[in-house]
């Protein structure tokens, strides 16, 4: 059982809009603690999407988003595209932990 | 441009050791924290030990914790894992990963990683 939660599949036809959410508590999301998304394609590592909440690094197209309230985040991707399909993390720091680094379950993106 | 490669991965008796080495290029080693991050086979990423710039501060997961040893080796740009008395849950790929901003003190994240090494511990 993840200390964030999320759901473990979305879906979407090309060119649709999905969000990802992910729950947290008032020990890592709602203390404030930043949020920060990962996308896994298949058989590979895992990528940085979104750093500090809302934050794309060099060359994460804007298609995705992140966005942070109370003890919950979301990202959301529009336009989607068949290359989208992926596993997506969240993670965030939990202050009630002793290593205290915490990602989600992980989703499944599936694209139509 | 950073690089990060892990090694040391193999089979491995239950109660077995291994050590994980993570060899580092592209950036300045000793101004970050790392972290390694491990993923069971067909499951989701669990994080799994960090450790200070210097190498002074270490954290571990609860289900790492006396069992497996974080250490760097700013001299050769390395980082590594000790692992002992292992057992079957601790069959996974390994990463390390590079964590941002440089100096970090908990709330970091990993804007780089390896490309895994494979760790099965089975009898």
């Amino acid at each position: 059982q993840s200390v964030l939660t999320q759901p473990p599949s979305v879906s979407g036809a090309p060119g649709q809009r999905v969000t990802i959410s992910c729950t947290g508590s008032s020990s890592n999301i709602g203390a404030g603690f930043d949020v920060h998304w990962y996308q896994q394609l298949p058989r590979t590592a895992p990528k940085l999407l979104i750093y500090v909440n809302s934050n794309r690094p060099s060359g994460v197209p804007d298609r995705f988003s992140g966005s942070k309230s109370g003890t919950s985040a979301s990202l959301a991707i529009t336009g989607l595209q068949a290359e989208d399909e992926a596993d997506y993390y969240c993670q965030s720091y939990d202050s009630s932990l002793s290593g205290s680094v915490v990602f989600g379950g992980g989703t499944k993106l599936t694209v139509l | 441009e950073v690089q990060l490669l892990e090694s040391g991965g193999g089979l491995v008796q239950p109660g077995g050791s291994l050590r994980l080495s993570c060899a580092a290029s592209g950036f300045t080693f000793s101004s970050y924290v790392m972290t390694w991050v491990r993923q069971a086979p067909g499951k989701g990423l669990e994080w799994v030990s960090g450790i200070s710039g210097s190498g002074g501060v270490t954290y571990y997961a609860d289900s790492v914790k006396g069992r497996f040893t974080i250490a760097r080796d700013n001299a050769k740009n390395t980082l590594y894992l000790q692992m002992n008395s292992l057992r079957d849950e601790d069959t996974a790929v390994f990463y390390c990963a590079k964590d941002e901003p440089p100096y970090c003190a908990g709330d970091c994240y990993q804007d780089s990683w390896g490309q895994g090494t494979l760790v099965t511990v089975s009898s």
